[in-house]
């Protein structure tokens, strides 16, 4: 089965603090994906990677940026967080040159910027 | 990106049959996904159907996809307490350069009545 980690379910943070989210995976899949979930505005793409030391910005990015040193880890940071960063925040993976292409999920981490 | 719409909310009673409509825009869509999300997790794939098939039926669940009004629908039988969830519909179109993203929609929240 795939497994894809996030380090926190729950991170409560104050405005102006750097903050890092974590995602690994176990399955060898060269492509991940940050998105976050807000009511009411579904999935939205913040980054992606298609490769170690890729990225790629995705519908979202200001405000964010992401690291990826590793194949299984792709890290979100959030240079100075801010209220408006409040959203639960999802990490995904994906075989590449799978035609299916189906992204397996994390559990996600809530975070609340004070 | 592209755009996938669908409606907020459905209540269905226990039994019942839920219906979840989703519209879509890139005509070159190669797969259409449906997508679950139960309370605190992340999404998981639920069903996917291959844009040159009309129909799939998978136990419960019956896709229906109509490619002229760039129409998809999830048809649920028989919708049980367990089907409470959010249900993304999401498609996959080519970002360039030999790569693919999802768009997601917002999401249906199905709700059911004992």
């Amino acid at each position: 089965d795939v497994k894809v980690t996030q380090s926190s379910r729950y991170l409560v943070k104050r405005t102006g603090e750097k903050v890092f989210l974590e995602c690994v995976q176990d399955m060898d899949h060269e492509n991940m994906f940050w998105y976050r979930q807000d009511p009411g505005l579904g999935l939205r793409l913040i980054y992606f990677s298609y490769d170690v030391k890729m990225k790629e910005k995705g519908d979202i990015p200001e405000g964010y940026s992401v690291s990826r040193e590793k194949k299984e880890r792709f890290s979100l940071i959030l240079e100075s967080a801010s209220t408006n960063q409040t959203s639960m925040y999802l990490c995904a993976s994906s075989l590449a040159g799978e035609h299916l292409d189906t992204q397996y999920f994390g559990p996600g981490t809530r975070l609340t910027v004070l | 990106g592209e755009d996938v719409e669908q409606s907020l909310f459905l209540s269905v009673r226990e039994g019942d049959s839920s219906v979840i409509n989703c519209t879509y825009t890139d005509s070159s869509s190669t797969y259409l996904y449906w997508y679950k999300q139960e309370p605190g997790a992340g999404l998981q794939l639920l069903t996917y159907i291959f844009s040159n098939m009309d129909m799939k039926q998978d136990q419960r669940l019956t896709v229906l996809l109509n490619k002229k009004d760039k129409h998809l629908s999830l048809r649920i039988a028989d919708t049980q307490t367990g089907d409470s969830a959010i249900y993304f519909c999401a498609e996959k179109w080519d970002s360039g350069a030999g790569s693919y993203q999802l768009t997601f929609g917002k999401g249906t929240k199905l709700s059911v009545i004992p």
